[in-house]
């Protein structure tokens, strides 16, 4: 079945530093991928949609500047935290839907301290 | 506007014990459904979904949904519950339009009782 890897699965960094986190459909082509924010105890919200190729499209309240967005092939979308600071610790997950289900990645946890 | 309400934040049932868990959504149409469950730190695993034909569908693990329209809600059971099914547990809906987003509910927090 439809395969989608997040990588790194939890990672520490400092406050004002640049996290990096990949997304990649396995054994299927993704032209969209979305990518999620999950706080504590909370829900997953809908971040941004991620689009091969082109901008990606941001949810209302979310800051294009500081998560960053590149889809540069239909198997890899990421999505780069920058000037991470102590409130963005999250749990971020990305899904890619082959078709109308979606798959998602394993989530990655992000703390910063 | 879209959205998706899951009443029960917390739910307490004894191994063994059936489970219903409730979800409510508002939508311009009938949307795809689908429950998912997270394990503490853990990604989502889809346990079943809903995209049309038979109202009542099965999942993996022993669950089932049953999509009732003039409800608008997609609720998932269990007739035993195991102790091993203590999560979190996510309803969601995605788009019909082939954007394939997903709004998903609150959740509901599973807790199972020896």
């Amino acid at each position: 079945g439809a395969v989608v890897s997040q990588h790194p699965s939890w990672v520490i960094c400092k406050s004002g530093t640049s996290v990096k986190i990949e997304c990649r459909s396995l054994d299927f082509q993704a032209t969209t991928m979305f990518w999620y924010r999950q706080f504590p105890k909370q829900s997953l919200m809908l971040m941004a949609t991620s689009n091969e190729g082109s901008k990606a499209t941001y949810e209302q309240g979310v800051e294009k500047d500081k998560f960053l967005i590149n889809h540069a092939s239909l198997t890899l979308s990421t999505l780069t935290v920058t000037s991470a600071h102590p409130e963005d610790s999250s749990f971020y997950i990305c899904s890619a839907p082959p078709r109308a289900e979606a798959f998602f990645g394993q989530g990655t946890r992000l703390t910063v301290v | 506007a879209q959205s998706v309400t899951q009443p029960d934040i917390h739910i307490t049932v004894s191994e063994g014990a059936s489970l219903e868990l409730r979800c409510n959504y508002s939508y311009g149409a009938t949307p795809y459904l689908f429950w998912y469950v997270q394990s503490p730190g853990q990604g989502l695993q889809l346990l079943l979904k809903y995209f049309s034909g038979d109202t009542l569908v099965q999942g993996i693990k022993g669950f089932e949904a049953e999509f009732k329209r003039s409800q608008s809600s997609f609720n998932l059971r269990k007739p035993s519950v195991h102790w091993s099914d203590a999560a979190e547990y996510f309803c969601a809906v995605g788009s019909t339009s082939g954007t394939y987003k997903y709004i998903f509910g609150t959740g509901t927090r599973l807790k199972v009782l020896a």
